[in-house]
């Protein structure tokens, strides 16, 4: 499949372990809040999403948290599996406006 | 599989030409929204389109345009092809307008080379 990113941080995790990405966002203002999974040769995929009046929100395997006070979002994935390699990134967006993406985070499991 | 679809998955052309991308949004999503992928620019919108209107430009240049027909499906237009136009082209798609929770739905993506 194609590469992209090739210049992506990257975190490097063994299977089982949990995982936790970072992503500093740059506008203040913004309200909603999503992470994407793009695998090799795909499209980014819809994981979870956080508006701004919640510090935390849950789903399966997955917690996002929102810190407003220093504009950071994090993706914790709990027991790693090697199918959750991927690029993983955040999105933010202001009022329903268009989504500004981060750069991304590429995260290699290790069996 | 997102219910997106888009073509080619593939396309090689040269410089100066010009070539269109077609994006099928999902059944009953009435937005489509284009974005360019690139290895040093990462994710990039492009343009929106909401049920045939333009909705929202991003940082498109002048060479590229768009247009969402009445099925509701979409094309990228990109001309006068540069190298650096190189990059995957996404399409997504919402099914209202785009507001703040309107989640978006992306497509496989078009890889485009410019030789």
């Amino acid at each position: 499949g194609e590469s992209v990113g090739l210049h992506l941080p990257t975190l490097s995790v063994q299977e089982g372990d949990n995982s936790i990405i970072n992503c500093a966002y740059s506008n203040s203002a913004s309200d909603y809040f999503i992470w994407y999974k793009q695998e090799s040769g795909k499209g980014p995929q819809f994981i979870i999403d956080i508006r701004s009046n919640m510090d935390k929100r849950q789903g399966q395997r997955v917690t996002v948290l929102l810190n407003k006070t220093v504009k950071h979002l994090s993706l914790q994935i709990a027991a790693t599996q090697p199918g959750d390699s991927a690029v993983y990134f955040c999105a933010e967006t202001y009022a329903g406006n268009m989504l500004t993406f981060g750069g991304g985070t590429r995260l290699m499991v290790k069996p | 599989d997102s219910g997106v679809t888009q073509t080619p998955k593939h396309l090689i052309t040269a410089t100066g030409q010009r070539v269109t991308l077609r994006c099928s949004p999902r059944s009953g999503d009435l937005s489509v929204y284009w974005y360019q992928q690139s290895l040093d620019q990462g994710l990039q919108f492009l343009i929106q389109y909401y049920n045939g209107e333009e909705r929202a430009k991003g940082n498109i240049l002048e060479r590229f345009s768009a247009q969402q027909f009445p099925d509701l499906h979409s094309e990228l237009n990109l001309s006068s092809l540069e190298l650096g136009d190189s990059a995957l082209y996404f399409c997504a798609s919402s099914v209202n307008r785009g507001s703040a929770t309107d989640t978006q739905y992306f497509g496989p993506g078009t890889r485009l080379t410019v030789l």
